[in-house]
């Protein structure tokens, strides 16, 4: 398996412009997180989902944020509008069933400007 | 919720020296123990795991304590390499989520 992908690697966007993150987990995971990770809070826990269902999205920092899962392949995290404060690498990572491994992809670093 | 701690942010050892990494938690129901350690512009990868039944985890350098009664579990890595200088996270886990520590910068000198 190549592992979780994530899409795009960096992204660079002006402030008030929309921004969407891709993810695919790894095949046959049933848990896909979504992280962001910033020098002043470290790792933060965004929102995650079981089974293609949102179980725990109280990490999403604010109506700006919103995450979709339609098929057990692929998620996105989308922001609208986009802030400079938004800056930070956002990761998703997947596991198979609860209280297991999570596997990280390798990173969406963000900067809007 | 949980709360982790994690000590020191910073570390550096010689090569072939021992380097300690030490983890508290504050909710007795965490029950999974993984370490994780990230390189420069890469994703965390898990190194090593314990679970709430066993008190010790050894796989070749690296080896993991945990306490339950002091809620407190340690990542010692032994023989340190260069190779071995990344930030590490600590994290427990009562269920689905995960509570990281704020990292431990190591650097290894060569």
């Amino acid at each position: 398996d190549a592992g979780v992908i994530q899409s795009p690697r960096h992204e660079v966007t002006e402030m008030g412009q929309e921004v969407t993150l891709r993810c695919k987990p790894i095949s046959g995971h049933d848990y896909l997180f979504w992280y962001r990770q910033t020098m002043m809070r470290g790792l933060e826990l965004l929102i995650y989902f079981n089974n293609n269902v949102p179980i725990d999205d109280s990490g999403m920092p604010e109506d700006r944020f919103s995450a979709k899962m339609p098929n057990a392949s692929f998620s996105t995290l989308k922001i609208q509008p986009s802030e400079p404060r938004d800056s930070a690498v956002y990761f998703c990572a997947s596991s198979f069933r609860q209280n297991n491994e999570q596997f990280f992809g390798p990173g969406t670093r963000l900067t809007v400007l | 919720g949980e709360n982790v701690e994690q000590h020191p942010s910073t570390l550096s050892v010689q090569e072939g020296d021992s380097a300690v990494i030490k983890c508290t938690y504050s909710d007795s129901a965490s029950n999974y123990f993984p370490w994780y350690k990230q390189e420069l512009g890469k994703g965390p990868q898990l190194i090593i795991d314990i679970r709430s039944n066993v008190g010790e985890k050894k796989d070749q350098r690296i080896a993991v304590t945990l306490n339950k009664t002091a809620k407190h579990f340690s990542l010692h890595i032994t023989e340190t390499q260069p190779e071995d200088s990344a930030v590490y996270f600590c994290a427990a886990s009562m269920g689905n989520q995960f509570y990281f520590g704020t990292g431990t910068s190591l650097t290894v000198i060569p």
